[in-house]
């Protein structure tokens, strides 16, 4: 079945500092979406990619999707402290059912 | 965004007794309920799609015999629990969909069931 990996697991930053997460699919995309999931909270939708090379920019936040559809990152810039949680990275390869990879839970230190 | 309400946000019940918990839409109408589980400090695992009106869709491993799911209208499902054991003790969440050209699910705040 569709695997979505994502890596890093963990991911310790000073505030200030740059954070990025991948996301890596066994077979192609329709879409990919992400989600934040504050600690104690549930998953919250940020934004979804559809489009082939699909770039997308929240504020500090720039998402990213690859040429072939299989791979996706989250780049953060210049982390704060209300940037802590889990990501989620939840790729749809057929339509309504996404796969959700295992996450990147980021710390920041002030 | 649209709001997803879950019913109860936490449980405690004995092993072999069943526990219901309900999720519903407030705000829109959803084609399709998911319900997910999650493990401390680990991913979504996707346990069932709900189709209003229909059975039903469970994951391969998913017992559905044991999780019983209901989808009486476009803006509820439930997760029906039976004999719970332990093990199953876990965080429950649910999503809707709202199907056609939207992709994003939103999410219920969850239901920590725990089995004593």
């Amino acid at each position: 079945g569709q695997q979505v990996m994502q890596i890093p697991q963990y991911q310790h930053v000073q505030e200030g500092e740059d954070f990025t997460t991948y996301c890596n699919s066994s077979t192609t995309l329709s879409n990919i979406q992400w989600y934040k999931q504050r600690p104690g909270g549930h998953p919250v939708f940020l934004i979804q990619l559809v489009k082939s090379g699909e770039v997308k920019k929240q504020k500090r936040l720039t998402f990213q999707f690859g040429e072939a559809k299989k791979n996706s990152s989250l780049h953060i810039t210049a982390t704060q402290t209300t940037d802590v949680g889990t990501y989620f990275c939840a790729g749809e390869a057929r339509a309504g059912k996404s796969t959700f990879g295992d996450g990147t839970t980021l710390t920041v230190k002030p | 965004g649209a709001v997803v309400s879950q019913h109860p946000s936490w449980v405690i019940c004995k092993s072999g007794t069943s526990v219901k918990i309900e999720c519903r839409s407030l705000d829109f109408q959803a084609t399709t309920m998911f319900w997910y589980r999650q493990f401390p400090k680990q991913s979504l695992m996707l346990m069932a799609t709900s189709n209003e009106g229909s059975k039903a869709t469970y994951e391969q491993g998913v017992e559905k015999d044991k999780f019983l799911i209901n989808h009486a209208s476009l803006t509820l499902s439930t997760l029906t629990v039976t004999s719970a054991h332990p093990e199953d003790s876990s965080f429950y969440i649910c999503s809707a969909w709202q199907g056609a050209n939207s992709y994003e699910q939103y999410f219920g705040p969850g239901t920590r069931l725990t089995v004593t």
